[in-house]
């Protein structure tokens, strides 16, 4: 089946430093990856995507390259904000069927001043 | 904002009751997906609505139900609730290209269902 498993959180970072979440996906198929964010008491926003392998998706400052080799698709930042502490989700799509996402069990991110 | 809008924010009830949440999609898009995000489980797919029919279904229990009117926005039947079944549920919506599984889903702000 299709699943994805990122790092288990919670992340406790101070402003300006580098940050990681690690994400590795299972597919039969072609995936399309995402990773949304949900900041405290809203709903999921898309904060980047990449469709096919090789592809790095960008936004905010944030990067994620689709590595197939690997099945992985890392969440790095180079500088950490205070505004972004919130809870990350990587997801997956898969051709045929249903487009339905599947997603990590999130990883929550807390930048301190 | 996301352009998804969904009804109520939130919803407070008594075991074996029913509900009803609603959503509606951003202009355009014609799919409607259903998720359920809670402690134990994350976020679950429930079941996706294209263009008034369903194409799919997810972890959907019996007691649930969906439909997509023909303005495309859809609503989401719980009925015979449980404790259980609290939770947040979202409704996201899609364009729909040819290439489906590439498209950007945009979720609405959820209902937070609680059942006493």
């Amino acid at each position: 089946g299709n699943s994805v498993t990122q790092m288990e959180g919670p992340v406790t970072l101070s402003e300006e430093a580098f940050l990681t979440i690690n994400c590795t996906y299972t597919a039969t198929g072609y995936p399309s990856l995402f990773w949304y964010v949900q900041y405290p008491g809203e709903g999921l926003q898309l904060l980047l995507k990449a469709t096919k392998a090789d592809d790095k998706g960008s936004n905010k400052g944030f990067e994620a390259t689709y590595r197939k080799e690997t099945t992985s698709f890392h969440l790095e930042k180079g500088s950490v904000q205070v505004s972004d502490s919130a809870v990350y989700f990587c997801a997956l799509s898969v051709q045929g069927g249903s487009e339905k996402l599947v997603f990590g069990k999130g990883t929550k991110l807390t930048v301190n001043p | 904002d996301s352009g998804v809008t969904q009804t109520p924010k939130h919803l407070i009830t008594a075991t074996g009751q029913r509900v009803t949440l609603r959503c509606s999609p951003r202009s355009g898009d014609l799919s409607v997906y259903w998720y359920q995000q809670s402690l134990d489980q994350g976020l679950q797919f429930l079941i996706q609505y294209y263009n008034g029919e369903e194409r799919a279904k997810g972890n959907i229990l019996e007691r649930f139900s969906a439909q997509q009117f023909p303005d495309l926005h859809s609503e989401l039947n719980l009925s015979s609730l449980e404790l259980g079944d609290s939770a947040l549920y979202f409704c996201a919506s899609s364009v729909t290209t040819y290439s489906r599984w590439t498209d950007t889903q945009y979720f609405g702000p959820g209902t937070r269902l609680t059942v006493l």
